[in-house]
């Protein structure tokens, strides 16, 4: 299963708001609200932001918002910090009853 | 608390098998549906394989078909990956990940990861 598309990289000054943007297809964000997005800082387990497409599990910073439109998910970081410096990894569930990630995206945070 | 142990990582030669261990605590395992997923050095996530709660029902990506297998003592509380034919591109940290709930499909708390290096 190819990746779903996400941005390389993505930047942004401290205060202000970055959107990630993760593409796929019918067969996977656009025909599931299973989307997710997880944070990852070097050398460290990945952490869950955001699961079925919005919601935010507990202890999760409400500066943290996402939604999707047809075929692409997205993530917006508000109100910029340096700790919001990782990568970031969308998935999705598949109509093969299978998972698939995006390729990742690197937030620096300027 | 939650915790996902990873082993069974190590520098293996091309063509041989491993098989690696994920030690769960802190929940219900028998309940919740597993994953496994792996991370090359310096790349991406790479979704691998899930197994049902009873072990029933698995599926894996294209990738992890044929060679990987994805299997679930419940009564130790283990999820294994048996890695057969290993490649040099098999190289990467492998973890574990559990489902949020039983009810949920996303996956939440990751354990630390055990490196797999395939080298001769």
């Amino acid at each position: 299963q190819p990746a779903l598309t996400q941005p390389a990289s993505v930047s942004g000054s401290p205060g202000q708001s970055i959107t990630i943007s993760c593409t796929g297809s019918n067969s996977d964000v656009g025909g599931y609200d299973y989307v997710a997005w997880f944070q990852q800082y070097p050398g460290k387990a990945p952490k869950l932001m955001i699961y079925d497409v919005t919601e935010r599990p507990s202890g999760v910073s409400s500066r943290f918002s996402a939604s999707k439109s047809d075929n692409t998910a997205s993530l917006t970081i508000s109100g910029l910090q340096a700790e919001d410096e990782a990568d970031y990894y969308c998935t999705s569930y598949t109509t093969s009853s299978t998972w698939v990630f995006g390729g990742g995206t690197k937030l620096t945070v300027l | 608390q939650v915790q996902l142990v990873e082993s069974g990582g190590g520098v293996v030669q091309p063509g041989t098998s491993r098989r690696l261990s994920c030690k769960a605590s802190g929940f219900t395992f028998r309940t919740h549906a597993m994953h496994w997923v792996r991370q090359a050095p310096g790349k991406g996530l790479e979704w691998l394989a899930v197994i049902s709660y009873d072990g029933e029902h698995k599926y894996y990506a294209d990738a992890a078909t044929g060679r990987f297998t994805i299997s679930r003592d419940n009564s130790k509380n283990i999820l294994y990956l048996q890695i057969n034919s290993l490649r040099l591109e098999d190289t990467a940290v492998y973890s574990c990940a559990k489902t949020m709930t039983p009810a949920k499909k996303t996956f939440d708390l990751w354990g630390q990861g055990t490196l797999v290096t395939v080298s001769s």
